[in-house]
């Protein structure tokens, strides 16, 4: 149990168009969703927290312009990057947690190259 | 002084030694603690949770929490190649308002298993 799914896994683009990233939760209902970026030999950077139904909280300096946020369902969430350019290269992960539970399951991850 | 504090590394250990990974977290209000592995270009897997003090065993793996000392190790016992990966420890702190919290990751420490 506990399966996040991630698409697309790997995306390469030109720099100015927008990209978007699903999330799913597979075989639960995911009431919060995380969206982190990773970047080289780092640790896991929170970027925000969506909550289903409701506007994503974004961490300190992440712009919520640039990253759109939707958790429009208990099993999906998109994350759009929009006029991407190639300092937003990075891999991109999401994770999922189940209301009243503490654990969060991540998903595969996407790499996203911006050329 | 950072949420939560891991030895870098690298740790290299023997193929069926134990290996000792340790995690210091800075806020007492912590109330549940993660491993996870990260192996290179892939996301994180959970491993283990542990939310009291004292030890939790699954399989080869041994969490151990210390409150008092706000300390977290995970200890793996017949360590084998394939185990050679990252090791990311999680804490979770509730967000103001909220029963549940966000992860506060260390920077993982990288364990090297030769044969």
């Amino acid at each position: 149990g506990a399966v996040v799914s991630q698409h697309p896994s790997r995306v390469i683009c030109k720099s100015g168009t927008s990209v978007k990233i699903e999330c799913r939760s597979l075989d639960f209902q995911a009431t919060t969703m995380f969206w982190y970026r990773q970047f080289p030999k780092q640790s896991l950077m929170l970027m925000a927290t969506s909550n289903e139904g409701s506007k994503a909280t974004y961490e300190q300096g992440v712009e919520k312009d640039k990253f759109l946020i939707n958790h429009a369902s208990l099993t999906l969430s998109t994350l759009t990057v929009t006029s991407a350019h190639p300092e937003d290269s990075s891999f991109y992960i999401c994770s999922a947690r189940a209301r009243s539970v503490d654990t969060q399951y991540f998903g595969p991850g996407t790499r996203l190259t911006v050329l | 002084q950072k949420e939560v504090e891991q030895n870098s590394g690298p740790l290299s250990v023997p193929e069926g030694a134990i290996a000792s990974l340790n995690c210091t977290y800075s806020d007492r209000g912590s109330q549940s603690f993660f491993w996870y592995r990260q192996y290179s270009g892939k996301s994180p897997e959970l491993i283990m949770f542990i939310y009291s003090n004292g030890d939790k065993e699954d399989g080869r793996f041994t969490a151990q929490l210390n409150k008092a000392s706000q300390y977290v190790s995970l200890l793996i016992r017949d360590s084998q190649p394939s185990d050679s990966a990252t090791y990311l420890c999680a804490v979770s702190r509730a967000d103001r308002g909220s029963t549940l919290g966000r992860l506060y990751f260390g920077r993982g420490t990288q364990l090297t298993v030769w044969p």
